[in-house]
């Protein structure tokens, strides 16, 4: 599974939006980009995850560069309770594919 | 999303015992799940996968004889640390995933504390 690279922190203002990025330079055709949460003390959350389109759910937006080789997590209107570490991991599909952890960011939503 | 329930959230132990922590997917039926620890400060570690039905897969460096894995059904993964010693303390995290090709959900974890 490719390697990805983030930013260690992050700050942002509540109510504002919170662009998180990631560097997945070596992905592969068929390797997904997932993105977790996990506030501390708990398990991770899955936010959501993409191939190359741009997804969109409840929580967040997962913006894809056509390349491929980086994405882009935005939370829209972040609030305190949104203040966590955010790994963005990238995997394969079928049976064998593996969630591997990074440092992930964290971000710190600030009143 | 789909509930992961791990059991128990918190567990103390004696050195040399041993501890069995459950994982269970209460609404889907997972076919793979996975084992992670995580030490303060620090990003979560995969320790194994195990598949229904067969045995478990473990990453290099975790000792199998130490970490017992089963995964006897397509709801229920167990972890048991044997003769538990006090660099085993952790936060134990399992995940379950309906199949290859859909997201994988978290328990909330087990903080493991030995002494």
């Amino acid at each position: 599974d490719a390697k990805t690279t983030q930013p260690p922190s992050m700050d942002c203002a509540e109510g504002r939006a919170a662009n998180l990025p990631c560097n997945h330079s070596t992905i592969s055709g068929n390797e997904y980009v997932y993105w977790y949460r996990q506030i501390h003390s708990q398990g991770p959350q899955y936010i959501i995850h993409g191939l190359k389109n741009n997804e969109t759910n409840e929580m967040a937006s997962l913006i894809i560069t056509e390349d491929r080789k980086s994405s882009t997590l935005i939370l829209p209107h972040a609030t305190l309770r949104d203040t966590a570490v955010y790994y963005c991991i990238v995997r394969g599909s079928g049976n064998t594919g593996k969630l591997i952890f990074g440092q992930g960011t964290t971000l710190q939503v600030k009143p | 999303g789909a509930v992961v329930s791990q059991h128990p959230s918190w567990v103390i132990c004696k050195s040399g015992t041993s501890v069995k922590i459950e994982c269970r997917s209460l609404d889907f039926q997972a076919t793979t799940m996975f084992w992670y620890r995580q030490f303060p400060k620090q990003s979560l570690m995969l320790m194994a996968t195990s598949n229904e039905g067969s045995k478990a897969t473990y990453e290099q460096g975790v000792e199998k004889d130490k970490f017992l894995i089963n995964h006897a059904s397509l709801t229920l993964s167990t972890l048991t640390v044997t003769s538990a010693h006090p660099e085993d303390s952790s936060f134990y995290i399992c995940s379950a995933r309906r199949d290859g090709n859909t997201e994988a959900f978290f328990g909330q974890g087990t903080r493991l504390t030995v002494v």
